[in-house]
């Protein structure tokens, strides 16, 4: 059981480029998110899915797309990356009808 | 909107010394409680929660209990170890995906 896993752990790209960030859980869980972790404003929503197929905007979505084909994966997509979005990444899941989120280990981001 | 807000750090503190790290929080309802943390290089993990006024959670012999009449869920520990040094995030579930974090605060313990 491999809980919730991100790809990559560290990635540096160009003003301009785009990317995607992978993240993947083997729990069955409903309920997938991104976070973006910035120094002295704790962890920020970006985007959610409450099931395939559902997904919706979180605090901060300008700049990111995510789509959800399948329970297990949840992309989410950098379409021009800007250098404000240099931050680490977080991918969270949480079962239905759960309050608690399991996180995966990150993406440290770093755009030039 | 709700918001949880914590103390800021770094706090420092020797080994076996006493923890407290505030946290208040403003929410409609009666949310779901939480303190999670983070290793250096990891992701975020459970600490401990509570889901009712007077509930206390506890974890690795952390502690803290759900005050609706003053809105707070302080993190206590009685003896640290250097092992705890880590950051320690505050967290409120309003229900159907929607988790507020604190900006989170840094401990170190030093031998």
């Amino acid at each position: 059981n491999a809980g919730v896993t991100q790809t990559p752990k560290f990635q540096v790209l160009k003003t301009g480029q785009s990317m995607t960030l992978q993240c993947a859980q083997d729990m069955n869980h409903e309920y997938m998110s991104w976070y973006r972790q910035d120094p002295g404003m704790g962890l920020r929503l970006i985007h959610y899915s409450v099931g395939a197929g559902i997904t919706d905007q979180g605090e901060v979505p300008n700049g990111y797309n995510v789509s959800r084909s399948t329970t297990e994966d949840f992309p989410l997509r950098l379409l021009s990356a800007a250098p404000s979005q240099t931050s680490v990444y977080f991918c969270a899941s949480s079962g239905q009808g759960s309050d608690t989120q399991y996180f995966g280990p990150g993406t440290r981001l770093t755009v030039l | 909107g709700d918001s949880v807000t914590q103390m800021e750090g770094p706090v420092t503190l020797s080994e076996e010394a006493f923890l407290t790290i505030n946290c208040t929080y403003t929410a409609t309802g009666y949310p779901s409680l939480f303190w999670y943390v983070q290793y250096p290089g990891e992701g975020l993990q459970l600490l401990l929660k509570a889901t009712k006024a007077d509930d206390k959670g506890s974890n690795k012999g952390f502690e803290a209990t759900y005050r609706k009449e003053t809105t707070s869920f302080h993190l206590e520990k009685g003896s640290v170890q250097v092992s705890d040094s880590a950051v320690y995030f505050c967290a409120q579930y309003g229900g159907y995906q929607k988790v507020t974090f604190g900006t989170g605060t840094k401990l170190q313990v030093i031998p």
